[in-house]
């Protein structure tokens, strides 16, 4: 089944940028939404079809997915982004859902 | 604000059932599709199973890792989605999250856009 893989650590100083990545054999001929979740909550996407941000989501947050790699990159990075995000696509070839393992987003 | 709300988790002892429920006062729960999303403890996010909306054919599909355990269904006059869960085993520990979307559109398919808060499932003896 696919397989998306995902640094399970990124960290970042406040204010700077954060770029998560999400590799996956060709995942750029597929669509990738991303997901943040705290601690003891529930996900939410926070990007959707590669780059759409859903209302609520802070102009901030964007995304692209090209070739082996999607990405999503957090701007001027505040102490509220610590959270861990997964990326997730569709498998058609195994009708599956595909998460990644998620990173864990840490502002220092 | 747009919501879900999952009840029916608790302990239960390998080789049992225990079935899970979801609920909305808050959208059209009709016209989407739904799907059960699990997430083992210090672990991450696992599809579980989907089921279309009536439109759509109401199919259902599922990770191999459920599949002829789990069953997915929904009564849309009761705004309700449930996970029936057989023959329980402890790897299926986890808390269950009731998700909206996932819709499938040829190659892609849509994200899930609403999230329940979850609840914790616990197969031990």
């Amino acid at each position: 089944s696919y397989v998306l893989t995902q640094p399970p650590s990124v960290s970042v100083a406040p204010g700077k940028t954060a770029t998560i990545t999400c590799g996956g054999h060709n995942v750029g001929g597929r669509t990738v939404h991303w997901y943040q979740q705290k601690p003891g909550r529930a996900p939410v996407v926070v990007m959707y079809y590669d780059t759409d941000r859903p209302s609520g989501i802070p102009e901030r947050f964007s995304g692209s997915n090209s070739g082996n790699t999607a990405t999503l990159t957090i701007s001027r990075v505040e102490a509220g982004d610590e959270a861990d995000y997964y990326c997730q696509v569709w498998d058609r070839s195994s009708e599956d859902w595909v998460f990644g393992g998620g990173t864990k987003l840490t502002v220092v | 604000e747009l919501q879900l709300v999952e009840s029916g988790g608790g302990l239960v002892q390998p080789g049992r059932s225990l079935r899970l429920s979801c609920t909305t006062s808050r959208f059209a729960f009709g016209d989407y599709a739904m799907s059960w999303v699990r997430q083992a403890p210090g672990k991450g996010l696992e599809w579980v199973a989907f089921i279309r909306s009536k439109a759509d054919g109401g199919t259902t599909q599922y990770a191999a890792s459920v599949k002829g355990r789990f069953t997915i269904s929904r009564d849309d006059s009761k705004s309700i989605a449930y996970l029936q869960m057989n023959s329980l085993k402890a790897e299926d520990t986890a808390v269950y999250y009731c998700t909206r979307g996932g819709g499938v559109y040829g190659d892609y398919a849509d994200t899930f856009d609403i999230w329940g808060q979850g609840t914790l499932v616990t197969v031990s003896s």
